[in-house]
Order: structure tokens, then C-alpha cells, then sequence
């Protein structure tokens, strides 16, 4: 069971553009949303994350926008650099109890010249 | 360092063998869980430990999985009997209860290659 849906499974940006990705969870017990970056060979990396006492949350050139009547959220990645090419995973847990988490199927982005 | 290491980094076996894996948290990190990432997947919890005790075991660690966290620090996973199916990235993360909403720290995984 699928929990939390992520889209699209690649992206293709040009550099200084806006990368948008975004998932959808199903649990409303979920209280706790981050977004991980991974690159090839590494262990994710806690990029930025968010609870749904916001609608959106700034660093830096990251940006998560929230929305909890549609169980949606997404990142927004500003001025994208060649950088930032890696694999974005969005995910979900509850704050208290087992908090682990919830992992979307990822989304390959690749930032070009 | 201060970071999550694990080791090996890299495991290749044959099929039947057993095979053990070390995870050593962030020092002060009293949560440990394993996740299981295969190709173009997301990592998929496994079972994660609060100081020494085993809390939860996802439904996706069989029999043939057992973890163990003797002291409260560092944590093994051992896999006896391996199949191809095992053939993944096993992902360690830490965090300390009640700071910044479960922020886990991921290691960099141990990659296992059943032949």
C-alpha cells in the first residue's frame, strides 16, 4: 500500500528555472513532512521539512508549499543549479510514537546548462 | 565524523550465506531504525529501536532478519540464509526523541549484492 504518491518520477530543468515536485499522502495521522535529496551512492539528506500548522515553509532556495484539506504537498526548488541534480523524495510520519518514515517512490531531476 | 556511519559500504555473497551489518548512530541519539532501498525506489522502513529495545519490526522483515541494538549505541542487522530478493541498500538513520520532529539522520548504507 502506497501511502504517499509522488510525482513526476523525472524532471528536466534548465538552469536558473523553478523545479516543482509534489506528492500526496493518504494517512491523516501524518503530521510531519520532509524532503530529502539523495545523490548516487549516498544516504539521503534531510533537505527541509514542514508540520501542517503551515502552509509553506522558505530556505533558502527551497520551498515547501502545504496543503491539508488536499493531503498534498510539494518543493519548490528556485534559481535550480546543476547541483541540485540528484533524486528528491518527499515523506511522511506521525510526530509522536514510531516515527518513521514514509517514503514516495522519488523523482530524478537533472538541472541542464 | 559526528555523523551516521555504516559498514560495510559495499557486501557481495552468495546465495545461502549470512551476512551482518553495523550501524553507529550520532552519539547522543537515543532512535535507530533501518530501511531497506531498492532501484528507483524509496527506502521502506524496517524496524527501529528506542535506546537498547526493539520497538517495531515492519511486516517486510522476515524470519530471516534480525537486528540488534546490545548497548543503546550501535545496531547490527543480520540476514541469514540471503536470497537475490535481498539485493538492496540498507539505510541506517538516528535521531534523539522530542528534538525538531523526528529529524533522522540517514548513513550513507550498506549496499548488498546477492549472487
Amino acid at each position: 500500500q502506497q501511502q504517499v504518491k509522488q510525482s513526476p518520477q523525472s524532471l528536466i530543468v534548465q538552469k536558473g528555472g523553478i523545479s516543482i515536485i509534489n506528492c500526496a499522502y493518504e494517512n491523516t495521522a501524518f503530521d510531519y513532512f520532509p524532503w530529502y535529496q539523495q545523490f548516487p551512492g549516498k544516504g539521503p539528506a534531510l533537505l527541509i521539512a514542514i508540520r501542517p500548522d503551515v502552509s509553506e515553509k522558505k530556505e533558502g532556495r527551497f520551498t515547501i508549499s502545504f496543503n491539508k484539506s488536499a493531503k498534498q504537498f510539494s518543493l519548490h526548488i528556485m534559481d535550480s543549479q546543476p547541483g541540485d541534480s540528484a533524486t528528491y523524495f518527499c515523506a511522511a510520519s506521525k510526530v509522536f510514537g514510531n516515527e518513521k518514515l514514509t517514503f514516495g517512490t522519488g523523482t530524478r531531476l537533472t538541472i541542464i546548462p | 565524523d559526528t555523523g551516521v556511519s555504516q559498514d560495510p559500504r559495499h557486501k557481495i555473497t552468495k546465495r545461502g550465506q549470512n551476512v551482518t551489518f553495523r550501524c553507529d548512530p550520532i552519539s547522543e541519539h537515543n532512535r535507530l531504525y533501518w530501511y531497506r532501498q531498492t532501484l528507483g525506489q524509496g527506502p521502506e522502513f524496517l524496524t527501529y529501536f528506542q535506546n537498547e529495545a526493539q520497538l517495531e519490526k515492519s511486516r517486510l522483515l522476515s524470519d530471516r532478519f534480525s537486528a540488534e541494538r546490545p548497548k543503546g549505541s550501535f545496531s547490527t542487522l543480520e540476514i541469514q540464509r540471503t536470497e537475490q530478493g535481498d539485493s538492496a541498500m540498507y539505510l541506517c538513520a538516528s535521531s534523539l526523541v522530542g528534538d525538531n520532529y523526528n529529524e533522522q539522520f540517514f548513513g550513507p548504507g550498506t549496499r548488498l549484492t546477492v549472487l
